[in-house]
């Protein structure tokens, strides 16, 4: 079964700083992978996605995400984090159903992202 | 071009209750998926409605059940309500089955 984890129920990072956010993914086949980030009292808001082709994806408010097919890893970067970037983050992998071509996504567990002034 | 809209925003029931929720997704979006997401248990996918029928359902007991009118809004209904059902019930939209899935704001249900 497909699956991710993300290994980091918090980050912490100062303003200005570049950010990371893990993930790690297992699935059989070629991994469709997703970011999303949740504000309080909203609902996800999608940031990127990897489907194939460069290893590193650019996404929206300046984040990237670089898969690693070795590491089995995807992790979300940001070269300078803004105070506004707190939020809680999702990785997700699409689970292919064999049944037919439909798709569901399989989040993590989220990452709490704290940027301090 | 609206995002996905879901109605209503907040909800407080007692158990033993139902409840209906609904999603407008957005324009020319056909396939709906609904997730739930609580502290304990996180996101986890209920099901997916395309051309007004239910593709997949999750690992969810038959108290939750959905539909898709014709025009893709869909609804997600659940009766009988336990506490455990209390959660932040999220609609997603694409455009077709296999593409992004764009969120909505979320309902959040409250079990008395």
């Amino acid at each position: 079964a497909q699956s991710v984890a993300q290994p980091e129920d918090q980050v912490n990072v100062a303003e200005g700083n570049p950010l990371t956010v893990k993930c790690t993914y297992s699935v059989s086949g070629n991994p469709y992978l997703f970011w999303y980030v949740q504000y309080p009292n909203r609902g996800l808001q999608f940031l990127l996605k990897y489907i194939t082709g460069d290893n590193l994806v650019k996404g929206s408010y300046g984040f990237e995400a670089e898969f690693n097919k070795s590491q089995t890893s995807f992790h979300l970067k940001k070269p300078s984090a803004l105070v506004s970037d707190s939020a809680l983050y999702f990785c997700a992998v699409r689970d292919r159903l064999m049944m037919d071509s439909s798709y569901k996504l399989i989040f993590g567990s989220g990452t709490r992202l704290l940027v301090r002034p | 071009k609206a995002g996905v809209t879901q109605t209503p925003r907040y909800l407080i029931k007692t158990r033993g209750q139902q409840v209906t929720l609904s999603c407008s997704p957005i324009s020319g979006h056909r396939s709906v998926s609904w997730y739930q997401q609580t502290p304990g248990q996180g996101l986890q996918f209920l099901f997916e409605y395309f051309s007004e029928t239910q593709r997949n359902k999750g690992n969810f007991p038959g108290r939750f059940s959905g539909r898709q009118f014709s025009n893709s809004r869909s609804e997600m209904n659940v009766s009988t309500l336990e506490l455990g059902d209390s959660a932040l019930y999220l609609c997603a939209s694409s455009p077709t089955r296999q593409e992004t899935q764009y969120f909505g704001p979320g309902t959040r249900l409250l079990v008395l």
